[in-house]
């Protein structure tokens, strides 16, 4: 395991359901992101934060909420979700500086399913 | 906006044997970072290896290598000596360079197979 972890590991649920995927860095890290990776497709970016502000937003449904209380902890809150929705969601961290190389971190995932 | 394109969904080599694969972007930039992660099935995306675009020299590490054409904007990933342990997705991405938040562009990847 890496110094970034994820819950839950996976997830079910109905399309009026609220939900929220969590993720902790144990890395030191300054920067946090999200991605969707689904089936065929490469590893979508959705959100960055860096220093707990979002830099990024990249035209993500707003039934995706980000959260980023502090530099160790990254939350991405879910409602009215479609079944297209379905993926697996990583969380990433990287540390920021130019001797980083902006090399990032990832944790193991949340499988989602939206029935 | 940069692009990465990895046109083998699968690859199979024998175990010990060695395997080369393919990875090609595109971008404006003449200073990015390059890598490739792999994806063991149902564990974590960790990375394999890192170019620096300014670094000629190739990347090493252990059985890992690269082979870097800047110029064709090509990032090739050598796995020599083959081994089980070796199966999974490898993906390969674009960094930008400066220090900031700034996310990966992935490719598809390329499902690896280890033939025993």
């Amino acid at each position: 395991e890496t110094g970034v972890t994820q819950t839950p590991r996976h997830l079910v649920m109905g399309m009026t359901n609220k939900k929220s995927l969590k993720c902790e860095q144990h890395l030191g890290h300054n920067a946090m992101y999200w991605y969707k990776q689904s089936a065929k497709k490469p590893l979508e970016l959705m959100f960055v934060y860096s220093l707990e502000e979002r830099v990024e937003n990249n035209s993500v449904p707003s039934r995706f909420s980000p959260e980023c209380p502090n530099s160790s902890h990254l939350f991405l809150h879910l409602h009215t979700l479609q079944p297209e929705d379905s993926a697996l969601y990583l969380c990433a961290s990287s540390p920021l500086g130019r001797s980083s190389y902006n090399e990032q971190f990832f944790g193991p995932g949340t499988r989602l399913t939206v029935l | 906006a940069q692009t990465v394109t990895q046109s083998q969904p699968e690859m199979s080599v024998q175990e010990a044997e060695t395997v080369t694969l393919s990875c090609t972007y595109d971008t404006s930039e003449s200073d990015y970072y390059l890598f490739w992660y792999k994806q063991p099935p149902s564990r974590q995306m960790i990375l394999v290896i890192r170019q620096e675009a300014y670094k000629q020299q190739n990347a090493t590490e252990n059985r890992f290598s690269v082979n870097f054409q800047k110029a064709a904007k090509s990032f090739s990933l050598k796995i020599s000596d083959s081994q089980l342990g070796d199966a999974a997705m490898y993906f390969c991405a674009y960094g930008v360079s400066g220090g900031g938040a700034d996310g990966l562009t992935f490719g598809k990847g390329t499902h690896l197979i280890i033939q025993p």
